[in-house]
């Protein structure tokens, strides 16, 4: 079946340390883009790509970064310039940049230790 | 300040019962206010709203859009236990040429008692 595949779906980390959280689509979508959820708000866009090798800051950029080498996959690092990463992660994907409606992984749940 | 509002943040029915929920934005160059549903983990897609006055319906749920006084509302009839979710509106804009972004609102989390 056709999705996305966030993995791991729960993650640790200490200070000081940068993790990466995994996102894999199979739809052949061109677009795909990271939020970040916290609790008793909306989805935050972090950043997007539109296409290969390309990718676009969004609204909350600082102390993350991401790479577009493959047109399946979109990994985000949560670097360790970001001060406060507790939170629940959303990858999604749509055929272009600007085509509703977005679909969306089931997230991945960072938390410090 | 927040470009797309919803309320209430959080609604407890019975089941049976009958919700509106409120979406309302203001934003530049609109292109489309989308509403999505969110249990535990992946928003799913409900509807896409793109003209004002046309609702959309799915079995229980329907929705409509304003785009004169900028809001749309999310009825669901007869609940059932299973439509508590929070529901999430999005609001698809450009601050300028072909640019467009998706901008969420905070959600409003439905709990449907039995």
């Amino acid at each position: 079946d056709g999705g996305i595949t966030q993995s791991p779906k729960y993650l640790f980390r200490k200070e000081g340390q940068n993790v990466t959280l995994s996102c894999e689509q199979n739809l052949n979508h061109d677009a795909m883009y990271w939020y970040r959820q916290d609790p008793g708000q909306g989805l935050r866009l972090i950043y997007y790509s539109q296409i290969v090798n390309d990718f676009q800051k969004g609204d909350i950029a600082e102390g993350y970064s991401v790479s577009r080498e493959k047109k399946e996959s979109f990994p985000l690092t949560v670097t360790s310039a970001q001060k406060n990463p507790t939170a629940f992660y959303l990858c999604a994907s749509s055929p272009r940049t600007g085509h509703q409606p977005q679909h969306f992984g089931d997230g991945t749940r960072l938390s410090i230790l | 300040e927040d470009k797309v509002v919803q309320s209430p943040l959080s609604l407890v029915v019975h089941e049976g019962d009958t919700v509106t929920l409120n979406c309302s934005y203001e934003v530049t160059n609109f292109r489309s206010l989308l509403w999505y549903k969110q249990e535990k983990k992946a928003p799913t897609f409900l509807f896409m709203l793109t003209s004002s006055g046309i609702e959309k319906k799915s079995g229980r749920l329907s929705s409509i859009l304003d785009k004169k006084e900028l809001f749309s509302i999310l009825n669901i009839t007869a609940t059932q236990t299973g439509d508590s979710a929070v529901y999430l509106c999005a609001v698809e804009w450009s601050s300028g040429g072909s640019n467009y972004k998706l901008t969420f609102g905070k959600g409003t989390l439905l709990t449907v008692n039995p």
